[in-house]
Formats: structure tokens, C-alpha cells, sequence
């Protein structure tokens, strides 16, 4: 069975880091693209960024360039979200989705349940 | 960026009456590269369409997707209980990605 396991909710200050996880299992980690997703409270649904595990290729949204740090560990399979000075806006749910680029061009066919994010002094 | 604009904000509908979600492009998706995920609260969200007309593994074929170029049309033939929720549009044929600011399906 394919899943993304996320890392668990986490309460930040203002100016902390902070980095998340998604950890891929049943399926070759290698062969699909990560992207990151936030939903702030009440909202919809942004796009922050993407890699590719196999090479570590990066794409981010312009929105989001700059302010978060997308990386991955292969050998463990897991992605990362990271930020280095967490703002109160920050504070969201944020998503990792798979994304086949191998083969047939499937987007977001599997999610991650969701790492609750809260930036509050 | 391609803004998707969803339409309508919020549809009031009855169990086994028919859904029509519409979502427009600023400019044409490239390849019909358009997908459609289903939320309901608490829950990640679900793929249902993608490639405008290709259902999602294990989706139900009461739900349709068509259209190309600009106009994109998810179509719900019979709502059942489970299907009131959110959902939302995603053009992924250019960079950045985006999504549309979601259609809510309610219970009239």
C-alpha cells in the first residue's frame, strides 16, 4: 500500500526553524516527484514546491521561493519542508503529494494525512 | 501564472441530483494538464480527475471530467451523501502549478 507519512503538529515562536517530514513507503520513492501544498486556516489549497528524489531537482512557486528550503534524503525515503525564521503566518496545514512523471503523467495521486504548523508567540 | 477561476462559490444540491462544477483558466492549460481533487473537513484532499477527463484509480464513474483550452467542467451525475465537500481545480501543464479557489458542495 502506497503512503506519505507526515510528521507530527508542531507549536513554533516567531524567528524559529523548524523542518517537517514526509516519509514515502510502498512504492519506489525514486520514481515520483514530492510536491509540498499548503492550506492555511480556512483557505484553499497553494502549490510551494516540488523535488525530484532521484536528483534533487527543485522547483518552487515564486510565492514561496526564498522563504521555505525543500530538500530530500533518498536512502530513507522522506522529504523535508523546512523554514529558518518562522513568521506568524506561517501557521497552516501543510501537505506532501506524489506526482508520477515516469510513464503516464498523474498528479497528487497520493497525500500525505497533513502537518499541522502553528507560529504563535 | 494561470489564475482558475471556479465557479460557483458554493452549490446547494440534494442527494442523486446532478453537479456541475466549472473552472476557467486565465489562459489555456497546456496538454488539458487539469485536475480535480475532492476535500471533505479534516481530510486531505482526494484525486478524482486528471488530464481534464481521466478518472482516478478507484474513483466512482458517476463522476466526469471534460473540457480543454480554457473551459473545464467537473460533472457529478448523482450525488450521494459521501460526495458533499470541496473541491478544487489544478492546472499542472505550467509553472507554478495552481489551483482554483474551490467549489463547495453542500446538502440543499
Amino acid at each position: 500500500e502506497v503512503q506519505l507519512v507526515q510528521s507530527g503538529a508542531e507549536v513554533k515562536k516567531p524567528g524559529e526553524s523548524l523542518r517537517i517530514s514526509c516519509k514515502g513507503s510502498g512504492y519506489n520513492f525514486n520514481s515520483y516527484w514530492i510536491n509540498w501544498v499548503r492550506q492555511m486556516p480556512g483557505k484553499g489549497l497553494e502549490w510551494m514546491g516540488r523535488i525530484d528524489p532521484s536528483d534533487s531537482d527543485i522547483k518552487y512557486s515564486p510565492s514561496f521561493q526564498g522563504h521555505v528550503t525543500i530538500s530530500a534524503d533518498e536512502s530513507i525515503s522522506t522529504a523535508y519542508l523546512q523554514w529558518s525564521s518562522l513568521k506568524a503566518s506561517d501557521t497552516a496545514m501543510y501537505y506532501c503529494a506524489r506526482f508520477s512523471v515516469r510513464g503516464v503523467i498523474i498528479p497528487f495521486d497520493n497525500w500525505g494525512q497533513g502537518t499541522l504548523v502553528t507560529v504563535s508567540s | 501564472e494561470i489564475v482558475l477561476t471556479q465557479s460557483p462559490g458554493t452549490l446547494s444540491l440534494s442527494p442523486g441530483e446532478r453537479a456541475t462544477l466549472s473552472c476557467r483558466a486565465s489562459q489555456s492549460v497546456s496538454s488539458s494538464y487539469l485536475a480535480w481533487y475532492q476535500q471533505k473537513p479534516g481530510q486531505a484532499p482526494r484525486l478524482l480527475i486528471y488530464g481534464a477527463s481521466s478518472r482516478a484509480t478507484g474513483i466512482p464513474d458517476r463522476f466526469s471530467g471534460s473540457g480543454s483550452g480554457t473551459d473545464f467542467t467537473l460533472t457529478i451525475s448523482r450525488l450521494e451523501p459521501g460526495d458533499f465537500a470541496v473541491y478544487y481545480c489544478q492546472q499542472y501543464g505550467s509553472s507554478p502549478w495552481t489551483f482554483g479557489q474551490g467549489t463547495k458542495v453542500e446538502i440543499k
